[in-house]
């Protein structure tokens, strides 16, 4: 079975900060990891795929099997990065997406 | 280009009725997905189609919940009878060919069922 852990449920920084929002995974394969992002009044899109391995508005994110981890990174936070963000799983193309309970990420002025 | 289409926003119900979601995926996008959100919780897929047979429906509650895309194009999701467990957010999500293969879904704003 696939599981998706999403530790924290909120994470409040001033603007400018580092964030590391975490995501811890079990599946005995090789995953895919995602993480979907949900600004206010918007919906649920792509912001990230390990696959890829690139930097999608300053976020990074790097698959570490032996940690079983997916955490998406930023180094400075901006104002407009608070939203709600979900890591999710699946074990291949065509296959469902598993997500994680989600965390809210707050960004102060 | 229009985004993933859904409808009615927002239902409330008593238990034991019926309810039935509509959605419209982005044009071109053969695989269609019925997401169900509890509150507090992520997306959790309820049936999967590509065109229109079914590829996944592990997770739907078969006893209650119906979803069918007869035309491979617009779909719909039944609840009959409704418990108070269902309510959530009903997801519609949408991908292209190359977009199965990338992972990326295209989600609808989401149809808000609440059952009293």
């Amino acid at each position: 079975a696939q599981r998706v852990t999403q530790p924290e449920k909120l994470l409040s920084v001033f603007k400018g900060a580092p964030v590391e929002l975490k995501c811890n995974y079990s599946y005995s394969g090789s995953p895919e990891l995602f993480w979907y992002v949900q600004y206010s009044r918007q919906r649920l899109q792509l912001l990230l795929r390990h696959i890829s391995r690139e930097s999608i508005k300053g976020f990074t994110a790097d698959l570490n099997k032996g940690e079983t981890s997916f955490h998406l990174k930023k180094p400075f936070a901006q104002e407009e990065d608070s939203a709600m963000y979900y890591c999710a799983l699946r074990s291949g193309a065509n296959s469902k997406l598993t997500f994680g309970k989600g965390i809210t990420l707050s960004v102060r002025p | 280009e229009a985004g993933v289409a859904q409808s009615p926003r927002y239902k409330i119900i008593e238990k034991r009725q019926s309810v039935a979601f509509w959605c419209n995926p982005i044009s071109g996008h053969a695989t269609l997905y019925w997401y169900q959100q509890i509150l507090g919780q992520g997306p959790k897929l309820l049936i999967q189609f590509q065109n229109n047979g079914v590829v996944d429906d592990s997770q739907l509650p078969k006893d209650r919940f119906s979803a069918e895309r007869l035309k491979g194009v617009d779909s719909t999701l039944k609840i009959q009878p409704a418990k108070l467990e269902d309510s959530a957010v009903y997801l519609c999500a949408s991908s292209s060919p190359s977009g199965v293969v990338t992972g990326e879904l295209f989600f609808g704003e989401g149809s808000r069922l609440t059952v009293l």
